[in-house]
């Protein structure tokens, strides 16, 4: 079984802090995606990233950086929180290749006081 | 510029009966379309596809029609159960990249 795991479920920060959202996936996946959730808008691709030290922005990248410096592992930052960014924030990864079904860790929900 | 779109924000079935979740998309060019199933608190999981070279592909209980020419997709779950109550979601696919409709949330009642 794929397993991406997310590393918190909730977290509350401040506005202006700097913000770190952790993602892990067991399955050698080259690809690693960040979307967030918000009502009545979908899901929308903040940053994805296709292998190692790469990195392309999505469609609302403002705001946010990545950072993938191992195969397993891909961060989103937020450099200084705003509270236009609560939302709940979902990490997805898959193959390369023609099918790229998505495999979903459980979603951060953040908070921005 | 939505290129996806669910217009039904919410749909209530009563168990036992079909379910048709729609979606319509405006970009010809995509090839391949996923539908996700999300429960609260989790994240989404891959529920059914279909290649652009098809115009049904059927697995258990869900089947999935696409008209090419409508650029439209339906989904359809016979019968529907209480555990289907869910928030359902079509991703085209662009590249690499899945883009997602804003979803239709299914209430299945007894």
């Amino acid at each position: 079984d794929v397993k991406v795991t997310q590393s918190s479920r909730y977290l509350v920060k401040r506005t202006g802090e700097k913000v770190f959202l952790e993602c892990v996936q067991d399955m050698d996946h080259e690809n690693m995606f960040w979307y967030r959730q918000d009502p009545g808008l979908g899901l929308r691709l903040i940053y994805f990233s296709y292998d190692v030290k790469m990195k392309e922005k999505g469609d609302i990248p403002e705001g946010y950086s990545v950072s993938r410096e191992k195969k397993e592992r891909f961060s989103l930052i937020l450099e200084s929180a705003s509270t236009n960014q609560t939302s709940m924030y979902l990490c997805a990864s898959s193959l390369g290749g023609s099918r790229n079904i998505q495999y979903f860790g459980a979603g951060t929900r953040l908070s921005v006081l | 510029d939505q290129q996806v779109k669910q217009n039904s924000p919410s749909l209530s079935v009563q168990e036992g009966r079909i379910s048709i979740l729609n979606c319509d998309y405006t970009n010809s060019m995509f090839d391949y379309f996923l539908w996700y199933k999300k429960y609260p608190a989790e994240g989404p999981t891959f529920l059914i596809s279909i290649s652009s070279i098809k115009d049904k592909n059927e697995d258990g209980r869900f089947t999935v029609f696409l008209n090419k020419s409508a650029k439209h997709l339906s989904l359809h779950i016979v019968p529907s159960q209480p555990g289907d109550s869910a928030v359902y979601f079509c991703a085209p696919r662009d590249t690499d990249k899945l883009i997602f409709g804003t979803g239709t949330r299914l209430q299945v009642f007894p």
